[in-house]
């Protein structure tokens, strides 16, 4: 079974709106964490925002904010006010548990959603 | 400077030539990962290690070695290329502490003629 999932090939949006950027998880484990990734088209892998599994609140960086349901195993994106940079390839990752012995540390990606922000 | 830098950054090889791709960062990290990068299929893991005397495999390791010169050098080396390696490889490094970030070297894009 896929650990991370995306639905969303691709997504629209205009500028200045919201967009909320799905994620849905899979793990047995009770301690994860929740990250996303941006990948413009020059093809870096940059860290947006974290959410760990027992933080009590929603995970904010700015624009960015993760709508963290845990009983739904969810971690969606939300990017507020959306500017025509955020136009890219969008990445939800999981890592499961903590510390040595296992693939701790190793993180699951989903396979990506294609944003398109539109003047 | 990058703190995680990938050598080459681009490259072109054959059918059954060894090639080598170097990762190195200098934000002190004991662990570092390499991953693939396919069209439609997101990252998945092909080596990661702790520290230098700790290796494992990942989902994808077959056709590739690595090796972990020092706490900032990881290689990966493709010891016969096939047209299905071609990709973009990605190296990443985490603290191993607090909510282990990974943090992304620039890729190295590979086509395997």
């Amino acid at each position: 079974a896929q650990k991370i999932t995306q639905t969303q090939p691709g997504m629209f949006v205009q500028e200045k709106e919201a967009v909320t950027l799905d994620c849905t998880y899979d793990t047995s484990d009770p301690s994860y964490g929740l990250f996303w990734y941006k990948q413009p088209s020059s093809g870096e892998m940059i860290f947006l925002i974290y959410q760990g599994s027992y933080d009590q609140q929603n995970a904010t960086e700015g624009r960015y904010s993760l709508n963290f349901q845990k009983a739904r195993k969810s971690a969606n994106l939300v990017i507020s006010a959306s500017q025509l940079g955020d136009s890219a390839m969008y990445f939800c990752a999981m890592r499961e548990g903590r510390g040595r012995g296992s693939t701790l540390g190793r993180l699951y990606f989903g396979r990506g959603t294609q944003l398109t922000v539109w003047p | 400077d990058a703190d995680v830098t990938q050598t080459p950054r681009n490259r072109i090889t054959k059918t059954g030539k060894r090639i080598m791709l170097e990762c190195s960062q200098t934000k002190g990290h004991d662990r570092m990962y390499w991953y693939r990068q396919d069209p439609g299929l997101g990252l998945r893991l092909i080596y990661y290690s702790f520290d230098v005397k700790d290796i494992n495999k990942g989902e994808i390791s077959d056709g590739y070695s690595v090796s972990r010169q020092a706490q900032a050098k990881f290689s990966l080396s493709l010891e016969s290329a096939i047209p299905n390696q071609t990709a973009l490889y990605f190296c990443a490094t985490s603290a191993g502490t607090g909510q282990e970030t990974q943090y992304f070297g620039p890729g190295t894009r590979l086509l395997v003629l």
